[in-house]
């Protein structure tokens, strides 16, 4: 199982960022794909999931109207883009997923590598 | 949403030593707790699920337990590799799933 996220990325306050996480070495539209992020020195932060199979979401409320999460099943990668970018969505964003848990209980056991995104005017 | 808090934010230990992190939520969340090791510069790795599941491959000197809102971890006979942020996280409220503020472990 490996989740391979795209490449840092620099923006200006009020745009959009679009970052990516390929999936491989399982069954991508049998699990959810997580997003978290987390800022410079704090703690990490759930933004939400997309299940992969259905393309639900679920979007945690700080975040609804900005984020969207879709996916592309033929290409097994997951989405993330983030818009109104502002000073402070300056994080690393990660992508994880929830493979080998065997009970009810939701947890993250594959994690991407990990997106630099910073927001600089 | 469900605040999760650690004790202590930061320790300092020795190799061998046993140490305990505590997590508590500020609403019952079952067994609905999972916990994290983070190092500087890399993605979290998990360590325990659903309070007291050994994540595969981790070693059974990590241990968890706790239930409704008050959990530990406990790693014996600490090695130098420990080092790093750990991180509970509760995945039982359907609003959003939300981590403690993490407690940092130093190796002597």
């Amino acid at each position: 199982v490996q989740l391979v996220q795209s490449g840092a990325e620099v923006k200006k306050p009020g745009a959009s960022v679009k970052v990516s996480c390929k999936a491989s070495g399982y069954t991508f539209t049998s699990y959810n794909i997580y997003w978290v992020r987390q800022a410079p020195g704090q703690r990490l932060e759930c933004m939400g999931w997309i299940n992969a199979g259905n393309g639900n979401t679920k979007y945690s409320q700080k975040f609804q109207g900005r984020v969207t999460f879709t996916r592309d099943t033929s290409a097994t990668t997951a989405y993330l883009e983030l818009s109104s970018l502002r000073f402070e969505d300056t994080s690393v964003y990660y992508c994880a997923t929830s493979y080998r848990i065997t009970t009810a209980v939701p947890a993250f056991d594959y994690w991407g590598q990990g997106t630099l995104v910073t927001v600089s005017s | 949403d469900i605040q999760m808090t650690q004790s202590p934010s930061s320790l300092s230990a020795s190799v061998g030593d046993r140490i305990t992190i505590t997590c508590r939520s500020s609403q019952t969340i079952s067994n609905y707790l999972n916990w994290y090791q983070q190092k500087p510069g890399k993605a979290p790795k998990p360590l325990i699920y659903a309070a007291s599941i050994l994540q595969s491959g981790v070693p059974s000197r990590f241990s968890g337990s706790g239930s409704g809102t008050d959990f530990t971890l406990i790693i014996n006979n600490l090695q130098p590799e420990d080092f790093g942020t750990y991180y509970c996280q509760q995945t039982y409220s359907t609003l959003m799933y939300t981590f403690g503020q993490g407690t940092k472990l130093e190796i002597k």
